[in-house]
């Protein structure tokens, strides 16, 4: 069984790019979320996907976009970016209708400059 | 809204002591789950355990045990003759029904134990 995989690890950013981060589900999973880890702190959910659609959204802004794949791989896309959006950027699948069983992965730790 | 909170930013313990991880949380919906998950300093988030409101049994699994106590608001782990092993952040969430994976976590208990 393959676990939830994340790329890229780490990388570094200036103000005002942008960056796409991915994540691949666990076999058999059709939902990915994505969660916002800043220094310090617990995570916090930026959003969920289903079926291609999103389902669910935290207090995020719209630079904060996401796409799922019809393989139920899934990316985070971060537009105009901010020193606080320096964190560790978890995503997580899970089974729908299987309350909370979410399987992480390692995340891609991103630094603003 | 939901609020978790975890009020033991740090502990430190010794090789075979036991040690209690506190969690209270706030909500006003009826139906919800509440969750330990431990972070290794690998970064990905280990499920240790879920338990839905309904459900006020105590759970012993191993070295690990969980106390949820509703009326006190209280889902405190318990971690019975730590090892260095156990060293890590363990993180308490939330999360109301139909409200998709929308977990509420707390800030987090770094746990750290010595020889």
């Amino acid at each position: 069984e393959t676990g939830v995989t994340q790329s890229p690890t780490h990388l570094i950013k200036t103000r005002g790019q942008q960056v796409t981060l991915r994540c691949s589900s666990q076999s058999g999973h059709n939902t990915v979320s994505w969660y916002q880890q800043a220094l310090g702190q617990g995570p916090q959910f930026i959003f969920q996907y289903y079926r291609e659609e999103e389902n669910g959204r935290g207090n995020f802004p719209p630079r904060f976009s996401g796409l799922q794949f019809p393989n139920y791989s899934s990316e985070l896309n971060v537009n105009a970016l901010l020193l606080g959006d320096s964190a560790l950027y978890l995503c997580a699948s899970s089974s729908a209708g299987v309350t909370g069983e979410l399987f992480f992965g390692e995340g891609s730790r991103l630094t603003v400059l | 809204a939901q609020k978790v909170t975890q009020a033991q930013t740090e502990i430190s313990v010794v090789e075979k002591e036991d040690v209690t991880l506190d969690c209270v949380y706030e909500t006003r919906d009826t139906t919800y789950y509440l969750f330990w998950y431990k972070q290794p300093p690998s970064g990905e988030l280990v499920f240790l355990i879920r338990r839905n409101s309904f459900d006020e049994q105590n759970e012993i699994s191993g070295r690990y045990s969980w106390n949820f106590q509703k009326s006190t608001s209280s889902f405190n782990f318990t971690i019975t003759a730590s090892q260095v092993v156990d060293s890590a952040v363990y993180f308490c969430a939330l999360l109301i029904t139909g409200t998709a994976s929308k977990l509420t976590f707390g800030t987090g208990t770094r746990l750290q134990v010595t020889l």
